[in-house]
């Protein structure tokens, strides 16, 4: 009973690389999403998908890219790290229904120098 | 746009104490509030709540809302020190699906 995998758990990047950051679910939701985590500032939405081929912004979205080619799938890439970038990532997914809870994922610790 | 006032942001107590953790909100077209835990890793759900005035509880944890005042709050009754988390509170609107708006969070510390 896997339920929302990501990938890595860690991560160093040098200011400028990129990178893709792998989030997968097998509840086949509907709704997926990306969120920051700083300290004092909760979590921030920074992108979201109501379904396959379907993509939006969140709160934060600036330096980063997503897509949804399949139900399970929903990678989120940073396409030039900077050290603002340094935060723990969750990814989460829910049914979409009304009310429906989310299950985050494990978080990614990147930290970027 | 979406706020949401979580307090106090930090607290410690002493186990077997009662603990009474806040939230207020504004949204525009409120759908839910949802509770959840974070002890290091992931936020794991404890409570979802849409209609006013209803408790939710498990076990030594409850939670209610008050839609006309615009908040809830979150009792955890004879802490133990497993207790020790960050707890979140989010609210989702009518129009935005599933999109989560959180606060910041309270640090909650139980010391034996």
């Amino acid at each position: 009973n896997a339920g929302v995998t990501q990938t890595p758990k860690f991560q160093v990047l040098k200011t400028g690389q990129s990178m893709t950051l792998q989030c997968a679910q097998d509840m086949n939701h509907e709704y997926m999403s990306w969120y920051r985590q700083d300290p004092g500032m909760g979590l921030r939405l920074i992108h979201y998908s109501v379904g396959a081929g379907i993509t939006d912004q969140g709160e934060v979205p600036n330096g980063y890219n997503v897509s949804r080619s399949t139900t399970e799938d929903f990678p989120l890439r940073l396409l030039s790290a900077a050290p603002s970038q340094t935060s723990v990532y969750f990814c989460a997914s829910s049914y979409g229904g009304r009310g429906a809870e989310a299950f985050f994922g494990q978080g990614t610790r990147l930290t970027v120098v | 746009e979406d706020k949401v006032v979580q307090s106090p942001l930090s607290l410690v107590v002493h186990e077997g104490d009662t603990v009474t953790l806040n939230c207020s909100y504004e949204v525009t077209n409120f759908r839910s509030l949802l509770w959840y835990k974070q002890e290091k890793k992931a936020p794991t759900f404890l409570f979802m709540l849409t209609s006013s005035g209803i408790e939710k509880k498990s076990g030594r944890l409850s939670s209610i809302l008050d839609k006309k005042e615009l908040f809830s709050i979150l009792n955890i009754t004879a802490t133990q020190t497993g207790d020790s988390a960050v707890y979140l509170c989010a609210v989702t609107e009518e129009t935005s699906g599933s999109r989560l708006t959180f606060g910041e969070g309270t640090q909650l510390t139980v010391n034996p």
